[in-house]
């Protein structure tokens, strides 16, 4: 069936530097993408959302690339900090042809490690 | 805190057996989902409700079963327990039906089969 994946199962980034967490979509029709983040022992929470008829988001430190052309999305945090260790998640969704609800198809994520 | 609840944290217990996770939604969300999360599956979608029914269907085996019922909360069953169901599950709740929302997420229940 489709899958999501991610590119580089861990990264260790210096503290103050940025960070790109990338994912790869295999579903074309894919149309809603979203990145979460997960630290030990929580649920995954909610970073930055983006629709497939963009090409760039922005939050806070954070920024979603969507690149349609080669089913790739990515994630960019500046300034990475310790409290960024965490794994991330990239999901995504489609408008299903058998009638049933959307849902979200979770990548195998990325372990973010910040060092000192 | 998400607003997501769920209980217990933790359970262990034996093949074989049944236990039931337990999930109370964000005040407001009428929709509730489960997932399960193994060390080489990553979160796998099992099942939705909205406001009480089914709305779809993940890679639920036929030993789970839930249900949401009409004050909103859900209940994941699992019996007869295998090792292999060993996990972390996650209830997350949105407002609507669509799974094209951001979900919001629990703290999840471990299970741990021995």
């Amino acid at each position: 069936g489709e899958s999501v994946g991610l590119h580089l199962p861990t990264l260790s980034v210096q503290e103050g530097d940025n960070s790109i967490i990338n994912c790869a979509y295999s579903n074309s029709a894919s149309d809603y993408f979203i990145w979460y983040k997960q630290e030990s022992g929580k649920g995954p929470q909610f970073i930055i959302d983006i629709r497939s008829n963009m090409d760039k988001r922005q939050g806070q430190r954070v920024t979603v690339l969507l690149n349609k052309t080669v089913k790739h999305l990515s994630l960019q945090i500046a300034a990475t900090q310790p409290g960024d260790s965490a794994v991330y998640f990239c999901a995504e969704t489609y408008h299903p042809y058998s009638g049933s609800a959307r849902q979200l198809t979770f990548g195998s994520g990325t372990q973010l490690t910040v060092l000192p | 805190d998400s607003g997501v609840t769920q209980t217990p944290k933790h359970l262990i217990t034996a093949t074989g057996q049944r236990v039931t996770l337990r999930c109370s939604p964000r005040s407001g969300d009428l929709s509730v989902y489960w997932y399960q999360q193994s060390l080489d599956q990553g979160l796998q979608f099992l099942i939705q409700y909205y406001n009480g029914e089914e709305r779809a269907k993940g890679n639920i085996l036929e030993r789970f079963s839930a249900q949401q019922f009409p004050d909103l909360h859900s209940e994941l069953n699992l019996s007869s327990l295998e090792l292999g169901d060993s996990a972390l599950y996650f209830c997350a709740s949105s407002q609507t039906s669509s799974g094209a929302n951001v979900l919001t997420f629990g703290a999840g229940s471990r299970l741990t089969v021995l």
